[in-house]
């Protein structure tokens, strides 16, 4: 699975787009890109996956650069229910197999 | 619809003692996956079923670990001899399986086991 390199922590204001980047320069053509966030004393949340497509659903965008070597989530209107850890995935795509999970972004949003 | 669910919330025992954590996924979903997490770090994987086989148990950390899921839906996470530093949060998911599509897993509330 894909190493992935994210900052470990974030800040963002109440009602601003939040943009968390995520870097995967090893990711391999066979894999996704996956975003999971974990609230505080929740189990991980699926929020979005794209292969190579900019992707967006209700709960936020993902940009996937060209050489798929990095992505950017994109929270277009951050509330402070958006508070909360953002993992970054690499992971093969069309099989069942586990998530390797890295230390994530701490996100705080702000009043 | 219900989502994957996790027994008990809560547990605690004593070292050396047995426990069993069970964990009832989301109806149809033929992928099951077990979780450990410890404070401040991210879930790691222990071990995953397709069906009623494991099919990738590596994560597992020594063989006081077993889980099984005898009729391919529930299953029961168990840990023989506890220590502990087996005290952490234990996360069930569970996904479609379903080949030629991307994998996406759901994920339980989770189990907080603190052995004394």
């Amino acid at each position: 699975d894909a190493k992935t390199t994210q900052p470990p922590s974030m800040d963002c204001a109440e009602g601003r787009a939040a943009n968390l980047p995520c870097n995967h320069s090893t990711i391999s053509g066979n894999e996704y890109v996956y975003w999971y966030r974990q609230i505080h004393s929740q189990g991980p949340q699926y929020i979005i996956h794209g292969l190579k497509n900019n992707e967006t659903n209700e709960m936020a965008s993902l940009i996937i650069t060209e050489d798929r070597k990095s992505s950017t989530l994109i929270l277009p209107h951050a509330t402070l229910r958006d508070t909360a850890v953002y993992y970054c995935i690499g992971k093969p795509y069309s099989s069942a197999s586990k998530i390797i999970f890295g230390s994530g972004t701490r996100l705080s949003i702000r009043p | 619809g219900a989502g994957v669910s996790q027994t008990p919330s809560n547990k605690v025992t004593e070292k050396g003692k047995y426990v069993e954590l069970r964990c009832d996924p989301i109806s149809g979903h033929t992928a099951l996956y077990w979780y450990r997490q410890s404070l401040g770090q991210g879930p790691e994987f222990l071990i995953y079923f397709q069906g009623t086989g494991a099919a990738d148990d590596s994560g597992l950390p020594n063989d006081r670990f077993f889980a099984v899921r005898p009729e391919g839906s529930v299953s029961t996470l168990k840990i023989q001899r506890t220590e502990r530093g087996d005290s952490a949060v234990y996360l069930c998911a569970s996904s479609p399986g379903t080949s030629g599509r991307a994998d996406t897993q759901y994920f339980g509330p989770g189990t907080r086991l603190t052995v004394l």
